[in-house]
């Protein structure tokens, strides 16, 4: 099991744009189009928020967006509202039965 | 609504035992991988391990190999966990997830906790 980088914490007011970065290797972020990001509130399981990159499954706000480029994959909150305060994780295939997971990001609203 | 319901959880002492469970409803289970994720208090996330559909097919982080065991009854719609041998960085919230696949995991239960001490 790897482990991928991001950053322990973002912050940004609402109505502002936020980027949290998700960095692996060629093993796993940039060799597959299957990272995912995950949104954890407090004291709840985590929610799926983006899947193979950039796809959002229904019901996920479009605020929400994803992107990738070489080993780094991107979660980009747009229009930061109070309940976006919240853990996000990132997790990618790394090929056979491998995974890789983020540490987590806390994300505050100003 | 898609359910998973885990349960099991407790207070176990080093070196024992515990089997967490997880039922679920309203998704193909017999057509699904499953996994667990766990998470240790103020910790992030780490991957347990994976069942293939029919149960024949197993994997594990290195840390549990040989000590946690998954497996499922799909006639029951339920995925098990059986936890051996249990150290205090075991103790965790376990998650049961649906993974969608290539590790994409679309549904999560609440979680059950598991704490290991003396």
């Amino acid at each position: 099991q790897s482990v991928l980088t991001q950053p322990p914490s973002a912050s940004g007011s609402p109505g502002q744009s936020v980027a949290i970065s998700c960095t692996g290797t060629s093993s796993d972020v940039g060799g597959y189009n299957y990272v995912s990001w995950y949104q954890q509130h407090p004291g709840k399981a985590p929610k799926l928020l983006i899947s193979e990159v950039y796809k959002r499954p229904s019901g996920v706000p479009d605020r929400f967006s994803g992107s990738k480029y070489a080993n780094t994959a991107t979660l980009t909150v747009s229009g930061l509202q109070a309940e976006d305060e919240a853990d996000y994780y990132c997790i990618s295939y790394a090929g056979g039965n491998d995974v890789a997971l983020g540490g987590g990001t806390k994300l505050t609203v100003l | 609504e898609v359910q998973l319901v885990e349960s099991g959880g407790g207070l176990v002492q080093p070196g024992g035992s515990l089997r967490v469970s997880c039922e679920v409803s309203r998704f193909v289970f017999i057509n699904s991988w499953m996994a667990w994720v766990r998470q240790a208090p103020g910790k992030g996330l780490e991957w347990v391990g994976n069942i293939n559909p029919d149960g024949h097919v197993t994997g594990y982080m290195d840390s549990v190999k040989g000590r946690f065991t998954i497996s499922r009854d799909n006639g029951k719609n339920s995925l098990y966990l059986q936890m051996n041998s249990l150290r205090a960085e075991d103790t965790a919230v376990y998650y049961c997830v649906k993974d969608w696949g290539w590790h994409t995991f679309d549904f999560w239960g609440q979680g059950t906790r598991v704490t290991v001490s003396s």
